[in-house]
């Protein structure tokens, strides 16, 4: 059983938006401002797509964008597009051990 | 370009130990810390530890100490991480990845993944 909560899956038409929502405790994602979402296709590495709640590396599609509220971060993905399906996690920083902990993931289909 | 370059898949017998390389390259060793976690089929990644490449140090998962250690040879650039007393419970995926840095501060994100190293315990 993963530390942090995500829905098993999420699904969306091209063109629309969806959220995966990402819940923890005081501990980890309410506690601290390193919320980081993660994108995996099948067989692949995990891609890091958001870090510090908020924030995107270079070279991540705009359409990219997180935020938190309380114990509970948020992915949301919009103008969905049919090479966003993939596996999401989350994961946060943590004042216990371990140190990172991460999410169960959370599937996403494009109809 | 930066890389890590994992070794191939293992298959133990319970009670076994396995040893998983990841070779660095593309940027200063000894300048980011590196982890491991790994992934059970059909699971969320678990975090393992993390090793220091300038020194050594490390940190690992409660869950996990006692069984596992993990090392750096700075010559070749290769961090490894050995799990001993393998049960069915361990089959999974094992990655190494970097945490990045700015202005030698690590930042809390993992940036950069090695490709994987599947693990499978079985008698």
């Amino acid at each position: 059983q993963s530390a942090l909560t995500q829905p098993a899956s999420v699904s969306g038409s091209p063109g629309q938006s969806i959220a995966i929502s990402c819940t923890g405790t005081s501990s980890d994602v309410g506690g601290y401002d390193y919320v980081s979402w993660y994108q995996q296709h099948p067989g692949k590495a995990p891609k890091l797509m958001i870090y510090d709640v908020n924030k995107r590396p270079s070279g991540v599609s705009d359409r990219f964008s997180g935020s938190k509220s309380g114990n509970t971060a948020s992915l949301t993905i919009s103008g969905l597009q049919a090479e966003d399906e993939a596996d999401y996690y989350c994961s946060s920083y943590t004042s216990n051990n371990p140190p990172w902990v991460f999410g169960g993931g959370t599937k996403l289909t494009v109809l | 370009q930066v890389q890590l370059v994992q070794s191939g898949a293992e298959v133990k017998k319970p009670g076994a130990s396995v040893k998983v390389s990841c070779k660095a390259s593309g940027y200063t060793f000894t300048k980011y810390l590196i982890h491991w976690v790994r992934q059970a089929p059909g699971q969320g990644p678990e975090w393992m530890g993390v090793i220091h490449p300038n020194g050594g140090s490390t940190l690992y998962a409660q869950k996990f100490q006692g069984r596992v250690t993990m090392a750096r040879d700075t010559s070749t650039s290769i961090i490894y991480m050995e799990l001993n007393s393998l049960r069915s419970e361990d089959t999974a995926v094992y990655y190494c990845a970097r945490e990045g840095a700015e202005r030698a501060v690590p930042n809390k994100r993992f940036d950069y993944w090695g490709q994987g190293t599947l693990v499978t315990v079985s008698s």
